[in-house]
């Protein structure tokens, strides 16, 4: 099983600030790695797969970098509705063994 | 667009099987992409439990294999998760979702249901 490990485990930011978030994996996973949103009571929201590719409708503030066992998420300007929790996501293994890491709380 | 919609019972007693219906509007479940079940235990982190394909080819987490059957019924356009011999262990929020075939990034995901298994 390949272990997701993201860090830190939360980050205090400002609004209008840039945030850091950092995802590493046990073992390469190309560039097989989503990054997920998600808010209070609230299912997760799909943000980057490909390690870099934003979903629809995401803003461009939100842009993903990285490969192999490194991974960042970058948001460039923090508003209100980024406070969150992050999760990444490796789907790399074929057949399906998808693992999450353990979330960075982003908070102000 | 598409919605996927998860239901079932809230509380499941130890021993017995949970079982979850996601109901899928929007899109023809026949038409591609594999459909999953994952799970969020309260206050902590996601776990992905299995996927199925409309063709009925399924894969599991081999940490609950021996307990998880996942199934398609196209003609209601849902899938199903059952998961016998709960635990509290096993409370959690249970979401479905898709993802493409050959990947494995999911969207969109359903509002999630909460089980629990009492202790």
């Amino acid at each position: 099983e390949i272990v997701m490990t993201q860090s830190p485990a939360t980050l205090s930011v400002s609004p209008g600030e840039r945030a850091t978030l950092s995802c590493r994996a046990s073992q390469s996973v190309s560039s097989s790695l989503a990054w997920y949103q998600q808010k209070p009571g609230q299912a997760p929201r799909l943000l980057i797969y490909g390690a870099s590719t934003r979903a629809t409708g995401i803003p461009d503030r939100f842009s993903g970098s990285g490969s192999g066992t490194e991974f960042t998420l970058t948001i460039s300007s923090l508003q209100s509705e980024d406070f969150a929790v992050y999760y990444c996501q490796q789907y790399n293994d074929w057949p399906p063994m998808y693992t999450f890491g353990q979330g960075t709380k982003l908070e102000i | 667009q598409v919605q996927l919609q998860e239901s079932g019972p809230g509380l499941v007693k130890p021993s017995e099987t949970l079982s979850l219906t996601c109901a899928v509007s929007g899109y023809s479940i026949s038409s591609g992409y594999y459909w999953a079940w994952i799970r969020q235990p309260p206050g902590e982190g996601l776990e992905w439990i299995g996927s199925t394909y409309h063709s009925g080819n399924t894969y599991y987490n081999p940490s609950l294999k021996s307990r998880v059957t996942i199934s398609v019924d196209t003609s209601k356009n849902q899938f199903s998760l059952n998961l016998s011999s709960v635990t509290a262990a096993d409370t959690a929020v249970y979401y479905c979702t898709r993802h493409p075939t050959g990947s494995g990034y999911c969207y969109p995901w359903g509002q999630g249901t909460l089980v629990t298994v009492p202790s």
